[in-house]
């Protein structure tokens, strides 16, 4: 596609709950990048990957949270037994590997209620 | 449709150079401008301008924002090679942050 694709674009989940959020990057892309942003605060850093090495996940907050990318492409972030802090935007980028088409997609808003 | 946009998308100097980036949004319900770096793979925050006018600096870099003509910029002086990065603008409402492309400054020794 043209852009970062990401979906859901929200979600309401009960606390306790498991969520997977999706992130289709710009085709030819290696680089992706997940990050959280709540509203007043600057982005987190979560995970990134990059072509076929091995993710750096030093942004993950705890062991709830967990992502994948498959064949180098879609990405899915899921996020096991939801908590209320958890409630954030989830933004996914991605990227050419030297950084250059740097581009975000529009998020997922979860709330976990 | 809410949109920010910056300017240039590419940008080449060499160092000691002066430069301005340029970030210009429509938002409904602005509340807060942010400029990152982004290296590597984590945005390093710079700056959040809430205010029109009131310059914002630290070192070689600063940033004023003008809620009329709904534009930001950031200015980095002498700049050097570390300097190299993706600079993103973002833009706050009630709900949301929307992203700018970024600007890629190369800073060639």
């Amino acid at each position: 596609g043209a852009g970062v694709s990401q979906s859901p674009s929200n979600k309401v989940t009960e606390k306790g709950k498991d969520v997977e959020l999706r992130c289709d990057p710009i085709s030819g892309h290696t680089a992706l990048y997940w990050y959280r942003q709540s509203l007043g605060q600057g982005l987190e850093f979560l995970i990134y990957f990059q072509g076929n090495s091995a993710p750096d996940k030093s942004g993950l907050p705890s062991d709830r949270f967990s992502a994948e990318r498959t064949g180098g492409s879609v990405s899915t972030l899921t996020i096991q037994r939801t908590q209320q802090e958890d409630s954030a935007v989830y933004l996914c980028a991605s990227s050419l590997r030297d950084g250059y088409g740097y581009t975000f997609g529009s998020g997922t808003r979860l709330t976990v209620v | 449709e809410d949109k920010v946009v910056q300017s240039p998308l590419s940008l080449v100097v060499h160092e000691g150079d002066t430069v301005t980036l340029n970030c210009s949004y429509e938002v409904t319900n602005f509340r807060s401008l942010l400029w990152y770096k982004q290296e590597k793979k984590a945005p390093t925050f710079l700056f959040m301008l809430t205010s029109s006018g009131i310059e914002k600096k630290s070192g070689r870099l600063s940033s004023i924002l003008d809620k009329k003509e709904l534009f930001s910029i950031l200015n980095i002086t002498a700049t050097q090679t570390g300097d190299s990065a993706i600079y993103l603008c973002a833009v706050e409402d009630n709900n949301d942050m929307r992203f700018g492309a970024g600007t890629r400054l190369t800073v060639k020794p």
